[in-house]
């Protein structure tokens, strides 16, 4: 069964620290793969997405991630974060179409001014 | 554009009433899938439906339902509620379903709470 893994369940950071959040899925075929993030009280936003194409993918306020096919990852990464990244962030795969998404655990980040 | 809403955003039943939640996409979009949300299990999927027709469907039992009517919106029903039913169910709408991968805009959820 497919499935992803979240290595940190919670990260706590200062600002202007670089941040990197993990992810490894399951999954030998084609896949899709999502970062979602939960800003406390808000519902999920899509950070950033990679179909196929530049390994490299740029999403909003600064968050990129490196999809390395050989590692099944997907990692997230952010140079400098701010107090306002403290959310909850979600990996997630999809693969053989149909909009179904299998999410990882999620990260709990706090960041401390 | 107006996000996806969910209505209503709380709810509390009691063990073996049954309820109904719903989900109306962003205009345009046809595919609407549900999700389940626990801190114990996280976010699992329930199932999608597009043009009214359940493409894809999640490892619940048959209580849990849905259907999709022909403007797109959806609804899940969940009979005979179990305590293990407390959780967030969010909606996901994205412009097409079926094959192909599209992205998926969430709603804020639906609370349900089983006492």
């Amino acid at each position: 069964a497919q499935s992803v893994s979240q290595h940190n369940h919670h990260v706590i950071l200062s600002e202007a620290a670089s941040l990197e959040l993990g992810c490894n899925y399951s999954y030998g075929g084609t896949v899709n793969l999502f970062w979602y993030v939960q800003y406390p009280g808000q519902h999920l936003q899509l950070l950033l997405k990679y179909f196929s194409g530049d390994p490299l993918v740029k999403g909003i306020k600064g968050f990129e991630a490196e999809f390395i096919k050989s590692k099944f990852s997907f990692n997230l990464r952010k140079p400098s974060v701010q107090w306002s990244d403290t959310a909850e962030y979600f990996c997630a795969v999809n693969s053989g179409g149909y909009n179904k998404l299998i999410f990882g655990a999620g990260t709990r980040l706090a960041v401390h001014p | 554009k107006a996000g996806v809403t969910q209505t209503p955003r709380y709810l509390i039943k009691t063990r073996g009433q049954q309820v109904t939640l719903s989900c109306s996409p962003i205009s345009g979009h046809r595919s609407v899938s549900w999700y389940q949300q626990t801190p114990g299990q996280g976010l699992q999927f329930l199932f999608e439906y597009f043009s009214e027709t359940q493409r894809n469907k999640g490892n619940f039992p048959g209580r849990f339902s849905g259907r999709q009517f022909s403007n797109s919106r959806s609804e899940m029903n969940v009979s005979t509620l179990e305590l293990g039913d407390s959780a967030l169910y969010l909606c996901a709408s994205s412009l097409v379903g079926g094959q192909g991968i599209h992205e998926q805009f969430f709603g804020p959820g639906t609370r349900l709470t089983v006492l």
